[in-house]
């Protein structure tokens, strides 16, 4: 099993352009999550999602769009790339919302938005 | 309505312990901890439950003080490979709403041989 996967690692952007980061895990998972990573900021919710053809709105989901067509695809837009989006972004997954099941986490995308 | 965790880093020697805390000014349901080191994912350690018994993972174990609003991470004879950031994570609202965690922003573990 490859667990949790994200694509691109790197991303560099230039101000006002799009992008779609994919995250895809197979582990037959319900939820899936996207935080971003900020210096001494730790980690915020942007986007969750809750099965496949759900999405709701975390701590910080402005600027953000999700999408989650397949059970084990989780994608996230930026429609017009800002300087303040520059960020690591963490996809996460759960078997369900049950409490006690713990998130898995990708291995990331270090985004810079110039 | 984001834990706040103190310190906001701790060195030590091998060999010594440390206490990290996470309070909340919510009522809490649960409490999660994971570690996170430098450029990686986090990693989980443990889930506290409100009600729930103290969780254990190798020589780090946690409590969870439900009047006090708040967790702390022991870290027992510490080993080298404890370094990194620990984070907490509490959801609030009950069992529907468990899965929606918000972090704290972190605190940096140094273990110096």
């Amino acid at each position: 099993n490859a667990g949790v996967t994200q694509t691109p690692k790197f991303r560099v952007l230039k101000t006002g352009q799009s992008m779609t980061l994919l995250c895809a895990q197979d582990m037959n998972h319900e939820y899936m999550y996207w935080y971003r990573q900020d210096p001494g900021m730790g980690l915020r919710l942007i986007h969750y999602s809750v099965g496949e053809g759900t999405t709701a709105k975390g701590e910080v989901p402005d600027g953000y769009n999700v999408s989650r067509l397949k059970k084990q695809n989780f994608l996230l837009g930026l429609e017009s790339a800002a300087p303040s989006q520059t960020s690591v972004y963490f996809c996460a997954s759960s078997l369900n919302g049950l409490v006690g099941n713990e998130q898995f986490f990708g291995p990331g995308t270090r985004l810079t938005v110039l | 309505q984001q834990p706040v965790q103190s310190p906001q880093a701790v060195i030590l020697r091998e060999g010594e312990d440390a206490v990290i805390n996470c309070s909340s000014s919510k009522a809490l349901y649960s409490v999660h901890w994971y570690r996170q080191k430098h450029g990686e994912a986090p990693v989980f350690l443990m889930i506290l439950l409100k009600g729930g018994e103290q969780m254990r993972h190798e020589k780090i174990s946690a409590s969870f003080n439900e009047k006090k609003q708040q967790s702390s991470l022991y870290l027992t004879a510490s080993q080298l490979s404890y370094s990194g950031t620990y984070f907490c994570g509490t959801s609030v609202g009950g069992y529907s709403s468990a899965s929606k965690i918000i972090f704290g922003s972190g605190t940096r573990l140094s273990i110096r041989p």
